[in-house]
């Protein structure tokens, strides 16, 4: 798969191929990352989660990296399927109660 | 079932109207937030509360306002000085301790 940044909003990809999705913060002090899927006209739902003391976690077909360094998180998925098709939001904290939301990436998965 | 509620689904506004949106939760979460989504972008903080009868600002507070009378229940009411109302609204809960926030199904609010 390719990998883009929230700055190209659309990420397109073969079925069955890797994804890949970037996400730039912004707060360095930013201590807890998460990522959401949201299909059209519903709500986000949570997919993974990483707090700062780590720069990797697996889930289910995904994993999400954190480098620090360059404040840079990407979410990958495995082996995409045409229910992957979504728009994913990245989100940071620094704080327990509020969580700051990137503008999305939707991504398209080419039968 | 257990999860976050909103209702209606499709919820339509006359100019000078005040309208209300729902949103319950039987998680027993804490802590209560309601977002606003615009077509292709991202949620935006309208109103949070983290515990019954207290609730702060967010970001973009003006011409909304809300009430935590119950721990299951965190009503938005869009008020006629919300100039321009039609978006999607968005609740989401979370329990004390934890920042992962849970959202419901979203309310579409069209203006006629």
């Amino acid at each position: 798969g390719e990998s883009v940044g929230l700055h190209l909003p659309t990420l397109s990809v073969q079925e069955g191929d890797n994804s890949i999705i970037n996400c730039a913060y912004s707060n360095s002090a930013s201590d807890y990352f998460i990522w959401y899927k949201q299909e059209s006209g519903k709500g986000p739902q949570f997919i993974i989660d990483i707090r700062s003391n780590m720069d990797k976690r697996q889930g289910q077909r995904v994993t999400v990296l954190l480098n620090k360094t360059v404040k840079h998180l990407s979410l990958q998925i495995a082996a995409t399927q045409p229910g992957d098709s979504a728009v994913y939001f990245c989100a940071e904290s620094s704080s327990s109660y509020k969580l700051i939301f990137g503008s999305g990436t939707r991504l398209l998965v080419r039968p | 079932d257990g999860g976050i509620t909103q209702s209606p689904k499709y919820l339509f506004r006359k100019e000078g109207q005040n309208v209300t949106l729902s949103c319950e939760q039987n998680l027993n979460h804490d802590a209560m937030y309601w977002y606003r989504q615009d077509p292709g972008q991202g949620l935006r903080l309208i109103y949070y509360s983290q515990i019954v009868n207290d609730f702060q600002k967010g970001d973009i507070a003006e011409g909304y306002s809300v009430s935590r009378e119950k721990k299951e229940s965190f009503p938005l009411t869009v008020t006629s000085a919300q100039k321009n109302p039609t978006a999607f609204y968005l609740c989401a809960s979370r329990t004390s301790g934890q920042e992962t926030q849970y959202f419901g199904p979203g309310t579409r609010l069209l203006v006629l």
